[in-house]
């Protein structure tokens, strides 16, 4: 079975800061990448998705970029953080022809809790 | 307009009773799927069941099946018997063949069970 991990766990930055959020993934190859954004009691709200290596699609215009370096890996990054950019980070995989994928569903990462100070 | 809505901000339920937790949605596409997830406070996305456009029959997953109307646009999650461990978020989301296959969730009910 495919596992996502996650880090950090949670992390508090200053207003200005870069962002690093690492997300990797176990147990599949090729899989389709996606990272969320959860402002806190909302829904989520799809950033950028990456079906391979170096290749991104994002969903949202904001000052958050990724970058997929390897197969099994999603950077989520900013150079300047905003306090819009708190909430709670999640990674997801998914995609046709993943075992034990009935119809494209989505398994997701822990998550990172982001709070930009 | 919103793709997948969810009116229930939140809903109470008293244990061993069975609640449901509406969901519409809004598309043209004749190929999309519908999930349910359950998010507790800890945060975790948990997938719970998927229903097929072309699927004949509900879908169902232990205490949790899926009354699917096509012809209304609604997927209801239904939970027999809840339990305490039942407490938490549960959002709604769509997949659109059209649109990439991404899915695209609803703003969630919470979902309080009462012993």
């Amino acid at each position: 079975s495919q596992t996502i991990h996650q880090w950090p766990a949670t992390l508090v930055q200053p207003v200005g800061s870069p962002l690093s959020l690492e997300c990797t993934v176990e147990g599949t190859s090729n899989p389709n990448l996606y990272w969320y954004r959860q402002a806190a009691g909302r829904g989520l709200q799809l950033l950028f998705y990456s079906v391979g290596i170096g290749q991104i699609s994002s969903e949202v215009p904001q000052n958050l970029s990724a970058s997929r370096p390897q197969d099994r890996q999603f950077i989520l990054s900013s150079k300047k953080l905003l306090l819009s950019d708190s909430g709670f980070y999640l990674c997801a995989l998914g995609g046709w022809g993943l075992k034990g994928l009935a119809g494209y569903e989505q398994y997701f990462g822990p998550g990172t809790r982001l709070t930009v100070t | 307009a919103q793709k997948i809505t969810q009116t229930q901000p939140g809903m109470f339920v008293q244990e061993k009773e069975a609640v449901t937790l509406d969901c519409t949605y809004d598309t043209s596409d004749p190929s999309y799927g519908l999930f349910w997830y359950k998010q507790p406070s800890s945060g975790e996305m948990i997938f719970l069941i998927y229903q097929g456009s072309y699927d004949q029959q509900n879908a169902t997953e232990g205490r949790y099946s899926l009354n699917f109307q096509k012809a209304r646009k609604s997927a209801n999650l239904v939970i027999s018997a809840s339990q305490l461990g039942d407490s938490a978020m549960y959002f709604c989301a769509m997949r659109e063949e059209e649109y990439g296959n991404k899915l695209v969730f609803g703003a969630g009910t919470i979902l309080r069970v009462k012993s």
